[in-house]
């Protein structure tokens, strides 16, 4: 079976801070990795994806993640996070069929 | 993303009743699955259908039930509703494709009192 561990449930950053958010994952097999995020009272977005080739991943809204499959991690990173990223997000792992959600973690950027 | 549509968008029932959930999609994806969000849980699958004959059980497929009426609808019931079923209700689509990206709909708020 799949799971996926995100280390933080609540991050609290200022405006031009870095961000860079954990997961790791289990799975025995060849794994796809996502992160995804939820605006207030949004549905899920996707922000990026790894599935093979370069693990610096870059996604919308200059968000990377780099898979290190050593550490089993899948680490969200963005050098300077804005108020607007505000927003939930979740680290998610697809094995043979089905995707498994991290918790989540909710960002706050304050102006 | 308007490709995936739910309806109703917020419903409050009682304890008891029957509800359906209804999702359609016009991505054109064979793949269609159903989470519940709760607050510091993320998304748990309920139930997915690869396609209109293959419907499988998720995570927490207890208290509910589906149906894949045609490749663009997968409807959830909940055959009796109970307070702890109240939570954010998320139909996605994929294709087929395990590199494939899930697409949400706006989900359901479903309270149960």
């Amino acid at each position: 079976a799949q799971s996926v561990s995100q280390h933080n449930h609540h991050v609290i950053l200022s405006e031009a801070a870095s961000l860079e958010l954990g997961c790791n994952y289990s799975y025995g097999g060849t794994v796809n990795l996502f992160w995804y995020v939820q605006y207030p009272g949004q549905h899920l977005q996707l922000l990026l994806k790894y599935f093979s080739g370069d693990p610096l991943v870059k996604g919308i809204k200059g968000f990377e993640a780099e898979f290190i499959k050593s550490k089993f991690s899948f680490n969200l990173r963005k050098p300077s996070v804005q108020w607007s990223d505000t927003a939930e997000y979740f680290c998610a792992v697809k094995g043979y069929s089905t995707l498994t959600f991290g918790k989540g973690t909710m960002l706050l950027v304050s102006p | 993303d308007a490709d995936v549509t739910q309806t109703p968008r917020n419903r409050i029932t009682k304890t008891g009743k029957r509800i359906m959930l209804e999702c359609s999609q016009t991505k054109g994806h064979d793949r269609m699955y159903w989470y519940r969000q709760d607050p510091g849980l993320g998304l748990q699958l309920i139930y997915y259908s690869f396609d209109v004959k293959d419907i499988n059980k998720g995570e927490i497929s207890d208290g509910y039930s589906v149906s894949r009426q045609a490749q663009a609808k997968f409807s959830l019931s909940l055959e009796s509703a109970i307070p702890n079923q109240t939570a954010l209700y998320f139909c996605a689509t994929s294709g087929r494709s395990s590199t494939d990206t899930q697409y949400f709909g706006p989900g359901t708020r479903l309270t149960v009192l």
